[in-house]
């Protein structure tokens, strides 16, 4: 079955450290995108890529940083520096470049800050 | 700049039709998607209008007039499982979806 799988669904860190979020998707999606989403809020665009080996800054990038070495891959790392990590976060994925680009999500990671 | 604006809450009751509105103001426009969330979980597709009027799809249409820049979604014979967070998102000019805030729509029975 084709989709996007997160992991972990729950992750749990200290002050201070920096934790990797996992993004796999096998839809032969060229376009992927990472976003945080706050409790009774909308989606936020952290960051976006829509090639292997390009990436964009979202709206809310600080803090975050991505890598896309492979096309079915896209893992977001939450730094130390981000201020309020505590949030659920959401991986997408898309086609590219065409009039109908539907995201398909993947389970999403609830991530808390101890 | 770009500006998606749904209603924050709606109450409704079970078996009832209820009408969520958005309207939308982006850099371009390619296509006007809803989405529905259950709280804790992903978002899901429901529609996608890239042509004036409206898409019927069971229980749920979706209406869109682009001179207006506006959308509905329409679901009818709630249910108690449609308690859920709706999502209006706009493709823009560059293709990527510009996301509402979402309308948390609560069914009593």
């Amino acid at each position: 079955d084709g989709g996007i799988t997160q992991s972990p669904k729950y992750l749990f860190r200290k002050e201070g450290q920096n934790v990797t979020l996992s993004c796999e998707q096998n839809l032969n999606h060229d376009a992927m995108y990472w976003y945080r989403q706050d409790p009774g809020q909308g989606l936020r665009l952290i960051y976006y890529s829509q090639i292997v080996n390009d990436f964009q800054k979202g709206d809310i990038a600080e803090g975050y940083s991505v890598s896309r070495e492979k096309k079915e891959s896209f893992p977001l790392t939450v730094t130390s520096a981000q201020k309020n990590p505590t949030a659920f976060y959401l991986c997408a994925s898309s086609t590219r470049g065409e009039l109908y680009n539907e995201q398909f999500f993947g389970p999403g990671t609830r991530l808390t800050v101890l | 700049g770009q500006n998606i604006d749904q209603p924050t809450e709606m109450t409704a009751t079970e078996g009832a039709i209820v009408q969520i509105n958005c309207t939308y103001q982006t850099s371009g426009f390619n296509g006007l998607f809803w989405y529905q969330q259950h709280a804790g979980e992903a978002p899901t597709f429901l529609s996608y209008n890239v042509l004036d009027g409206l898409e019927e799809k069971g229980r749920f249409s979706s209406f869109l007039s682009r001179s207006k820049g506006y959308s509905y979604l329409l679901l009818k014979e709630l249910q108690m499982k449609d308690s859920a967070s709706y999502l209006c998102a706009v493709g823009d000019s560059n293709y990527q979806l510009i996301w509402g805030a979402g309308t948390k729509l609560i069914i009593k029975p």
